[in-house]
C-alpha cells in the first residue's frame, strides 16, 4: 500500500530563518494536500497540488509537487512563531479509491 | 457553527466499556471520514462515508469498531469493549465532494479517548 514519508520528523529554527519540509510517496501521487495541525486541534487545510511541477504559495508558505509526482516540498520563508505546529501531507492512496492517507508529520518549533 | 463539530471533546472510559463518538459535519458535505491519531503520529484512516453509504471501512482495526451515518449527515463512531490500545484522538473530517482530490477535507478538533 502507498505510504507518505515526511522529513525531517521535527525541526527547531530561529525566527526569521527559512525552512523546508519534504513529503515522499512510495507511489505516484494523484494529487497532494498540505495541512497544519496545532496541538490538541484538528488539521487546517493549507494548499492542494495536482499537477507535476505545480507550485503554489500562500503568504510565506510555498509548496511544490515534483514532475514525477512522487515528492512534494513545503518551504517557509522568514519563519515566525505563528508557523509553529505539525505539518502533514495527505493524498489519495490510489486513484479511484476513497482511502485518503497522511504522512507521518513534521513538528516545527520556531524560537522567538 | 460553520465547521465540523465533534463531541465529546474528551472521553475517559474504563477498559471494557462501550463508547460513542459523534461528528457533525459541515452541512451539505457529501464525504465524511474518521481517523485515529496516536500521539506523535499522523492520522490513520478508519472509514469513509459518501452520504449515508459506508464505502470503505478497511481501516477499522477490529470488529469492535463500528461507524454509521444513517441520514447522510451526523455520524457516530462506536467502540465496543474498549481496550487500552484504543486510547487516541479520533478525528472526523468532511468534504464537499465525493472524490477526495476535488475538495479539501475539513477537520473537527477531535475526541481524545483515554481508556484506563
Amino acid at each position: 500500500s502507498q505510504e507518505l514519508e515526511q522529513s525531517p520528523q521535527s525541526l527547531i529554527v530561529q525566527e526569521g530563518k527559512n525552512l523546508t519540509i519534504n513529503c515522499t510517496s512510495s507511489k505516484t501521487l494523484y494529487g497532494l494536500y498540505w495541512y497544519k495541525q496545532k496541538y490538541g486541534e484538528g488539521l487546517i487545510f493549507l494548499m492542494m497540488l495536482q499537477k507535476g511541477g505545480e507550485e503554489k504559495s500562500h503568504e510565506k508558505i510555498t509548496a511544490k509537487l515534483d514532475e514525477k509526482k512522487q515528492q512534494s516540498s513545503l518551504h517557509i520563508t522568514a519563519s515566525q512563531p505563528s508557523h509553529a505546529g505539525i505539518y502533514l501531507c495527505g493524498a489519495d492512496s490510489a486513484s479511484g479509491t476513497y482511502k485518503y492517507i497522511f504522512g507521518t508529520g513534521t513538528r516545527l518549533k520556531v524560537l522567538a | 457553527g460553520a465547521g465540523v463539530s465533534q463531541s465529546p471533546r474528551y472521553k475517559v472510559a474504563k477498559r471494557g466499556q462501550d463508547v460513542a463518538l459523534r461528528c457533525d459535519p459541515i452541512s451539505g458535505h457529501v464525504s465524511l471520514f474518521w481517523y485515529q491519531q496516536a500521539l506523535g503520529q499522523g492520522p490513520e484512516f478508519l472509514t469513509y462515508f459518501q452520504n449515508e453509504a459506508q464505502l470503505d471501512k478497511s481501516g477499522l482495526p477490529s470488529d469492535r469498531f463500528f461507524a454509521e451515518r444513517p441520514e447522510g449527515s451526523v455520524s457516530t463512531l462506536k467502540i465496543q469493549r474498549t481496550q487500552q490500545e484504543d486510547s487516541a484522538v479520533y478525528l472526523c473530517a468532511s468534504s464537499l465532494m465525493a472524490r477526495t482530490m476535488e475538495s479539501p477535507l475539513h477537520f473537527g478538533n477531535g475526541t481524545r479517548l483515554t481508556v484506563t
